[in-house]
């Protein structure tokens, strides 16, 4: 249980163009879902967290209005970046964790990445 | 804020050796969970094991264990009988409790030799 797939796996596309990533809980309801950004050989940054039906907040520094986030279902997220540029290029992967009762930590389990470049 | 440190960039053993990845915390908060994922080659993110600080008893998932150290804000990951496919980057993680963000260290990069 508690698969999360990512759509596509790797993308390259122009400059200037925008690119929409989805993110999907196969097995259960995600009520909340994280998008991370990870260079190279280095841990990964959170960018946003979405709930279900809400805005996204967004990390310090994370430009809302070129990382455009929609969470409109319990199984659905998409990160679409916008006016895509060469410095975008990264790995970004999801996550999501559901509801779970008493004490327990909302687990976050994580979808396989999705590889941008940007020409 | 707090924030989550992993001392070791890399770390290499030989298979079926023991190997213990360190990971140390800072925080204020009296109540929150541990965690330690494994990122392969793959990169998909796994969850290896998680710890609650109410805890005292130190969590265990097959050859997994941790050292949950709560005073010396130390949570250390025990990978017993290593295997090839251990070969990952492991990433220690810190949340709150009643938060959503999970706080990451560094990495440590696991290889693990025949």
């Amino acid at each position: 249980g508690a698969v999360v797939s990512q759509h596509p796996s790797w993308v390259i596309c122009k400059s200037g163009t925008s690119v929409k990533i989805e993110c999907r809980s196969l097995d259960f309801q995600a009520t909340t879902m994280f998008w991370y950004r990870q260079f190279p050989k280095q841990s990964l940054m959170l960018m946003a967290t979405s709930n279900e039906g809400s805005k996204a907040t967004y990390e310090q520094g994370v430009e809302k209005d070129k990382f455009l986030i929609n969470h409109a279902s319990l199984t659905l997220s998409t990160l679409t970046v916008t006016s895509a540029h060469p410095e975008d290029s990264s790995f970004y992967i999801c996550s999501a964790s559901g509801t779970s009762g008493g004490d327990s930590p909302k687990t976050q389990y994580f979808g396989p990445g999705t590889r941008l470049t940007v020409l | 804020a707090q924030t989550v440190t992993q001392s070791q960039p890399e770390m290499s053993v030989q298979e079926a050796e023991t190997v213990t990845l360190s990971c140390t915390y800072d925080t204020s908060e009296s109540n929150y969970y541990l965690f330690w994922y494994k990122q392969p080659p793959s990169r998909q993110m796994i969850l290896v094991i998680r710890q609650e600080a109410y805890k005292q008893q130190n969590a265990t998932e097959n050859r997994f264990s941790v050292n949950f150290q709560k005073a010396a804000k130390s949570f250390s990951l025990k990978i017993s009988d290593s295997q090839l496919g251990d070969t990952a980057m492991y990433f220690c993680a810190f949340m709150k409790q009643g938060a959503q963000k999970l706080v990451f260290g560094q990495g440590t990069r696991l290889t693990i030799n025949p």
